[in-house]
């Protein structure tokens, strides 16, 4: 069971190239969310999707693009990379949206754009 | 204003202290809050949790919620270096799902 995988671990981009950040779980879980953290801030919600499907806008959506056509995989499209999108970037997953359901990261991409 | 606030740090400590982390929040309706530990390079997991008011102690760790000061702790007992990590309160409100995180702070617990 390896939970929750994200690929590339590491990445340099220069501005305005894109690439999408994979994320896959294998918890069959319906909920998944990608954060990014940048230092001395907390995670900030950038998508987040409640099913295969289905996605939705989080606190800092703009400059990204999702989408969900299976349970497992939830990427993470940059279209014309930013310097101010450089960060670490986490996808989560949990069984349901219940604040009381834990979440559960991946490892993280960390990406600077240059 | 932040909705959560968390000191940064970092927090050096010998090994054997006690350890304290703290948050302070503004919105009222968080009812659920939890603390996640997150080592370097790697993603938060979940500590601990708690909904109300009062202690919840988990072996070494104890999360202490006072509603009334919008304030919460996390203490660490005979503290490890294998405890040196940044450790993020977060904190959910009855009527969403979102999590709203600190920023997190950073421990060095010194062998």
């Amino acid at each position: 069971n390896a939970g929750v995988t994200q690929t590339p671990k590491f990445r340099i981009l220069k501005i305005g190239q894109s690439m999408t950040l994979q994320c896959t779980q294998d918890m069959n879980h319906n909920y998944m969310y990608w954060y990014r953290q940048d230092p001395g801030m907390g995670l900030k919600l950038i998508y987040y999707s409640v099913g295969a499907g289905i996605t939705d806008k989080g606190e800092v959506p703009n400059g990204y693009n999702v989408s969900r056509s299976t349970t497992e995989d939830f990427p993470l499209r940059l279209e014309l990379a930013a310097p101010s999108q450089t960060s670490v970037y986490f996808c989560a997953s949990a069984s349901s949206g219940r604040s009381t359901d834990t979440q559960y990261f991946g490892p993280g991409t960390r990406l600077t754009v240059l | 204003q932040k909705e959560v606030e968390q000191d940064p740090g970092p927090l050096s400590v010998p090994e054997g202290a006690i350890v304290s982390l703290n948050c302070t929040y503004s919105n009222s309706a968080f009812q659920y809050f939890m603390w996640y530990r997150q080592y370097s390079r790697k993603g938060p997991e979940l500590l601990m949790y708690t909904y109300s008011s009062g202690n919840k102690e988990d072996g070494r760790f104890t999360a202490q919620v006072d509603k009334s000061s919008k304030y919460i702790s996390l203490f660490i007992r005979d503290s490890q270096p294998s405890d040196s990590a940044t450790y993020l309160c977060a904190m959910v409100d009855t009527g969403g799902f979102k999590t709203i995180f600190g920023a997190g702070t950073r421990l060095f617990v010194k062998a």
